[in-house]
This record gives structure tokens, sequence and C-alpha cells, in this order.
């Protein structure tokens, strides 16, 4: 079975600081990974994805994810947070055989000006 | 190219009744899927249609159920609504069963009183 789980229900940082959510994931089978960004009264957009390629992953909007098999972690980070990246923010986790795909319950993102 | 649609956006119902949400998806994408957002639980999987017929289903009970029309087009029911019950549905599509990119709707959010 597969299970995310995202360390942080909220995180605060300071605008021009350094992003870091954190994801672990349990996958019995090589993993396929995501992290989606879902701002106030939208849906979810994919920000980035992991599906055995290069483990270091560049996303949209300045974000990147590395997989770490041995830690079996996808944490995402961004260098310097900006104030539009105040959103809720998900991990979630798929195998390259199943169609479900398995999410977090969410890391609260703010960004203090 | 039209986005994932989602109607009603907001709806109130009070306990007892039934809901029925509609989901078109984006034009070509033959799968939709389901899922719930409460706050703290993140999206649970409800479940994922394809070729109108239904591939994947979440642990939900038998009062939510769902179709999908030959126009790929889904709806949902919810009949016997309980407070429980609130939360936003999203609905994502995808090109097929399987595929590793969902693209989501901007969610109907129901409040059961």
């Amino acid at each position: 079975a597969q299970s995310v789980t995202q360390l942080g229900s909220h995180v605060s940082v300071s605008e021009g600081a350094l992003v870091l959510l954190r994801c672990n994931y349990s996958s019995s089978v090589p993993p396929y990974l995501f992290w989606y960004v879902q701002y106030p009264n939208q849906g979810l957009q994919l920000l980035l994805k992991y599906t055995s390629a290069a483990t270091l992953v560049k996303g949209i909007n300045g974000f990147e994810a590395e997989f770490k098999k041995s830690e079996t972690s996808f944490h995402l980070t961004k260098p310097s947070a900006h104030m539009s990246d105040a959103a809720e923010y998900f991990c979630a986790v798929k195998t390259n055989t199943g169609n479900q795909f398995y999410f977090g319950t969410g890391t609260s993102l703010t960004v203090i000006p | 190219k039209a986005g994932v649609t989602q109607t009603p956006r907001y709806l109130i119902k009070t306990r007892g009744q039934q809901v029925t949400l509609s989901c078109s998806p984006i034009s070509g994408h033959r799968s939709v899927s389901w899922y719930q957002q409460t706050p703290g639980q993140g999206l649970q999987f409800l479940f994922e249609y394809f070729s109108e017929t239904q591939r994947n289903k979440g642990n939900f009970p038998g009062r939510f159920s769902g179709r999908q029309f030959s126009n790929s087009r889904s709806e949902m029911n919810v009949s016997t609504l309980e407070l429980g019950d609130s939360a936003l549905y999203l609905c994502a599509s995808s090109l097929t069963t399987g595929a590793n990119v969902l693209t989501f709707g901007a969610g109907s959010r129901l409040t059961v009183l």
C-alpha cells in the first residue's frame, strides 16, 4: 500500500527566506511522486512530478524537489519565498502500475512580509 | 482549451437530503476521478470512472455513488446527507486511466446543515 506523510500542517517563512516543505512516502514498489499547490477557492495545480528520471525535479514558480530513496522523502524547496507562494501544498504518491493517487494531508504555507 | 468544470461551485443542503455534483473533464480526457477534501484529512479518493465504467473505488459508504456518460462527463451523488459530508468535492480528469497527470477542477463546496 502507498501512503504519504507531510510533516507540519502549517509552515511560516519570511519573504525571501528558504521554503522547505517535507514529504515522506511509503510504497512497496517504485513510486511516482507529485507536489500540487492549491490557492484559495481553487482546485489543485501540479507543481512538479518525479517519474523515475532525474532525482532532482524542477517545477513551476521556482520550486524543486529531490527524490531520496534511502530516506523515502520528496521534500519541496524554493530558495526565496514570495508572497504569492502562500497556499496549501499537497504531496502525492502513485505507483507505475496503479491508478490511484494517495495524497498527504497538506501543508499550509504562510509568507510573512 | 477549457479546463475541468465543476458545478455547482457552492451549495447548502440539510441532513437527509441528497445532492448531485457534476464534472466536465478537459476535452479528450476520458478518465474522471473524484476526491473529498476536508480540513486535516487532506484528499480522500472516492472513485474513478473511465469509459463509463467505475475502475477504482475508495473507502466510502454506499451513499456515495457516481456515473460517467458517453461524453466523459461525470456526476457524483450523495444520498441521505450527514453533517460529516460537508467538504470540498474535487474532480480531476486525465487522458486515460492510470495516467500520471491529473488536472483538477475548482471543486464543489458542500455544506450540510
